[in-house]
């Protein structure tokens, strides 16, 4: 089965540093994701891409945030200056069309641990 | 987005079956409802999804009433390693999608 793959699986910053996390979604899917999940908390939604740009974005994504499609299969969320409440668990996700009845495919997660 | 409520936690035996209800009164036209599971330290893995009555795939079954204010999900004879999260979310088209995910219903199995 296709699946959505993370980098790297932990990452460890001190508070002001920038992170980038990366995600390869599934191959031929063409809307991306990313979440992320405090721990202990709910999954919250960050934003949506399609066509290089933003679709939609939560109140979380802020300034700080941004994302990327790099390379032509790699999806990045950067956080610019890390803050201790970033420190979560980040899942990217993708699915084929941007319609109401498709599947998300979550990928495994990028443990975040601002210091 | 319809706001979804369901129980926080339930507690099973092996080879029981379990069902899940949650309520999402405000529920549109346009929205499916999907349950996901989640184990720990796992991204959230798609269960099933329906739009109205009864879907079953090889893992579990939805029942969703005629006036879709509320959905049921159903896994027949639960084992050790469904001890998960599961949740059930309203998903609507907005040319993205955005997805809101409760709280969810934390699901024990035990011996």
């Amino acid at each position: 089965e296709p699946e959505v793959t993370q980098t790297p699986s932990h990452q460890v910053t001190q508070m002001g540093q920038e992170v980038i996390l990366r995600c390869v979604p599934i191959s031929n899917h063409l809307y991306f994701y990313w979440y992320r999940q405090i721990l202990g908390q709910k999954v919250e939604f960050l934003v949506s891409f399609y066509n290089n740009e933003i679709s939609e974005k939560s109140e979380i994504f802020d300034d700080q945030f941004s994302v990327e499609r790099t390379d032509g299969s790699t999806f990045t969320l950067k956080i610019r200056s890390t803050k201790l409440e970033d420190s979560a668990m980040y899942f990217c996700a993708s699915t084929l069309t941007g319609t109401s009845e498709e599947t998300q495919y979550f990928g495994p997660g990028t443990r975040l641990l601002v210091l | 987005l319809a706001k979804t409520t369901q129980p926080i936690s339930m507690d099973s035996y092996e080879g029981q079956e379990v069902n899940i209800t949650c309520s999402h009164n405000n529920i549109a036209t346009n929205d499916y409802i999907t349950w996901y599971q989640q184990f720990p330290s796992q991204g959230p893995r798609f269960i099933i999804q329906g739009y109205k009555t009864k879907v079953t795939n090889e893992v579990a079954s939805l029942f969703i009433p005629a006036d879709r204010k509320s959905s049921t999900l159903s896994l027949p004879r639960v084992s050790l390693s469904d001890t998960a999260v599961y949740y059930c979310l309203v998903v609507r088209n907005t040319g993205g999608f955005k997805t809101i995910f409760g709280a969810g219903t934390r699901l024990f199995v035990k011996a």
